[in-house]
């Protein structure tokens, strides 16, 4: 199957701070999303970015299907931000995702 | 807002146990999933469905079973509880390519 390898595995911020989240993958894909789990569990969809950029506020994704990783920009980071990031990818058809391990995301006031 | 709704935040059962989990949708999604969370290992997938009565095994389907009667609703079923069954237990829907929506999760104990 597909792997998929997230980095770092943990980061830790200042509040205001700028940071990048990397997910490389082994295969190609049609079907790449990042996630967002917070401190009581909830997984949050933040994009669903087979290919190119998006930008959502202080979010944004890009991802380069041709050389096989998708970046995250978290921009002015905020305590809220804290918790476990995801990368998913899928080929193929049904949407079946493989999940990266996540990156552990503090940010402190 | 698409909404997932599984039907117990927390549940505890007895080893030798069938357990039922429910997982409900209100968006008219084809697909649905049921996802185990334990650390260390990450979310692995169990199930899914791409429409109704239809169904396929993901990665770890050992242990369980699933229904899908209606669109809406996915069921996961373990057959006879065991303490390795202990987890936190996700479900998703989605379109047939789109976003994944979860539901708050059930964490499952068994004793």
């Amino acid at each position: 199957g597909i792997q998929v390898e997230q980095s770092p595995p943990d980061l830790i911020l200042q509040e205001g701070a700028n940071s990048t989240l990397r997910c490389n993958f082994s295969d190609s894909v049609n079907n790449l999303q990042w996630f967002h789990q917070n401190p009581w569990g909830q997984l949050i969809n933040l994009f669903y970015i087979p290919s190119g950029t998006k930008q959502n506020g202080r979010l944004s994704a890009t991802t380069v299907a041709t050389e096989r990783y998708s970046l995250l920009y978290i921009s002015s980071s905020q305590t809220t931000d804290s918790g476990v990031y995801f990368c998913a990818v899928g080929r193929g058809a049904n949407s079946k995702l493989t999940f990266g391990k996540g990156i552990t995301l503090s940010v402190r006031p | 807002d698409v909404k997932v709704t599984q039907s117990s935040r927390y549940l505890v059962k007895r080893t030798g146990e069938k357990v039922f989990l429910e997982c409900v949708q209100d968006m008219d999604h084809e697909n649905m999933f049921w996802y185990r969370q334990d650390p260390g290992l990450g979310l692995r997938l169990i199930y899914f469905s791409y429409d109704v009565k239809m169904k396929e095994k993901g990665d770890i389907p050992e242990g369980y079973s699933v229904s899908r009667e209606k669109k809406e609703r996915f069921s996961l079923i373990l057959e006879s509880a065991s303490t390795n069954q202990t987890s936190m237990y996700l479900c998703a829907s989605s379109l047939i390519f789109g976003g994944y929506t979860f539901g708050s999760g059930t964490r499952l104990t068994v004793v």
